[in-house]
């Protein structure tokens, strides 16, 4: 079984530009997840997909971060425009149903986005 | 609100020795309880979870940990360590009647000796 795909691994940008992120979850996964890994701090979720439709966004910074899950599969999670201390690991993850909260998470490799 | 911490924001420990990462919570209601490792360069990885029934509770590579409501602990252990044990280690909670949220601590990260 595939697991989750990201792209790109790596990203450097310069402050005030913009950057995307893509995922691939697990086929036939109905919950994605994004997280952002600041150096020294464990994951903080940004957003949280039940299919298509979002879950949980409440810690998503809203006036520069975007996010969408195109069909219930694959997602982008966009920043525009970018700031130093977005500099950081996104983590995206996937788990079968959206069970209550016992379900297992299944991460992906990440993208490191530095920000210059 | 749920929140975990995760005493020793470093461990180091000899190979063969006893491993021990601690990890205690705070939550209004029993919380499911995890443990994940991330190793240099990838992903998170489950080593084991807690949500109902024996409160010890064995995961991948040898490792267990044992949920203690009274302490409000779920402590990572692993009788003999070993190389390939170097990673860092994050403990997770997530609220039984809520969604699938996880609030992670801030992680250990754990060096073997030779």
């Amino acid at each position: 079984e595939a697991g989750v795909a990201q792209s790109p691994r790596y990203k450097i940008i310069e402050k005030r530009q913009s950057v995307a992120f893509w995922c691939n979850p697990i086929s036939g996964h109905a919950t994605l997840y994004w997280y952002q890994q600041i150096l020294g701090q464990g994951p903080k979720l940004l957003i949280q997909f039940q299919n298509n439709g979002v879950v949980d966004d409440s810690q998503l910074p809203k006036d520069r971060f975007s996010a969408e899950r195109l069909k219930g599969v694959d997602s982008t999670l966009k920043i525009q425009p970018a700031k130093l201390e977005d500099s950081a690991v996104y983590l995206c993850a996937s788990s079968p149903r959206g069970a209550r909260g016992e379900e297992t998470q299944y991460f992906g490799p990440g993208t490191r986005l530095l920000v210059l | 609100a749920q929140s975990v911490t995760q005493l020793g924001s470093h461990v180091s420990v000899s190979e063969g020795a006893l491993v021990l990462l601690r990890c205690n919570y705070s939550s209004s209601v029993p919380p499911y309880l995890f443990w994940y490792v991330q190793y240099p360069n990838q992903g998170l990885q489950l080593l084991l979870k807690y949500t109902t029934g024996a409160t010890l509770v064995k995961g991948i590579n040898g490792f267990e940990a044992e949920f203690k409501k009274s302490e409000t602990s779920f402590h990572l252990t692993k009788p003999s360590a070993h190389m390939s044990d170097a990673a860092e280690y994050f403990c997770a909670v997530s609220d039984p009647f809520g969604n699938e949220k996880l609030t992670f601590g801030t992680g250990t990260r754990l060096t073997i000796i030779p």
